[in-house]
């Protein structure tokens, strides 16, 4: 009964490839988020959609590609990766409208580029 | 842009006894939330607490309260009768209404309890 959920939870892979990331809530939320916390620890908004739109895109490289097929998933993809992609990647959901608006995360994935 | 500052990088506190962590922020909002967030070694981000701007009153959740002060954009954390299972990194965070607005977090504060 895992309300957001992502896999895989560990991924290593060498420079230049090229992976992906997926995230699926059970909550029936309407908005999903990736987040990026680098090695001190800093998490930052990358993305964010509501109801499959786009509608947050801070300033990330273009390698990074995130996909909502649905409501309840929101993939990322990411290009040509680098050694600076390094990190832990969260995807969360919340609840446009409605008493809880709360965001609930996923258990992160570390990514680690070699 | 808003912006969320935890002054102290590393706190420690003795079991059962009690801390508060810092956090001040900065906006021109008058409706937002506040949120504080505890991520222990497993890396899972967990929500401890959350204040609306345009209540007075300090949320309150067990051993977590708040202490909220909206004049002075402060929004600091207290840990009341601290158990070891508290260590970890807590993080503040600011969200703008409406709610699907993404968090701004702090850079985080690491607890460390004492046995």
């Amino acid at each position: 009964d895992t309300a957001v959920s992502q896999t895989p939870k560990y991924l290593v892979t060498q420079m230049g490839n090229d992976k992906s990331i997926k995230c699926e809530q059970n909550l029936g939320h309407d908005t999903m988020y990736w987040y990026k916390q680098d090695s001190k620890k800093f998490l930052k908004i990358m993305f964010s959609y509501n109801n499959k739109e786009l509608i947050i895109n801070e300033t990330v490289p273009n390698r990074f590609s995130p996909k909502s097929p649905d409501k309840a998933h929101l993939n990322l993809h990411i290009n040509s990766l680098e050694l600076g992609d390094s990190a832990v990647y969260f995807c969360a959901s919340s609840q446009l409208a409605g008493v809880t608006d709360t965001q609930y995360f996923g258990p992160g994935t570390r990514l680690t580029v070699l | 842009a808003q912006t969320v500052t935890q002054s102290q990088p590393e706190m420690s506190v003795q079991e059962a006894e009690t801390v508060t962590l810092s956090c001040t922020y900065d906006t021109s909002e008058s409706d937002y939330y506040l949120f504080w967030y505890k991520q222990p070694p497993s890396r899972q981000m967990i929500l401890v607490i959350r204040q609306e701007a345009y209540k007075q009153q300090n949320a309150t959740e067990n051993r977590f309260s708040v202490n909220f002060q909206k004049a002075a954009k402060s929004f600091s954390l207290k840990i009341s009768d601290s158990q070891l299972g508290d260590a970890a990194m807590y993080f503040c965070a600011y969200r703008s209404a409406p709610g699907n607005t993404p968090l701004v977090f702090g850079k985080g504060t690491r607890l460390s309890v004492i046995a």
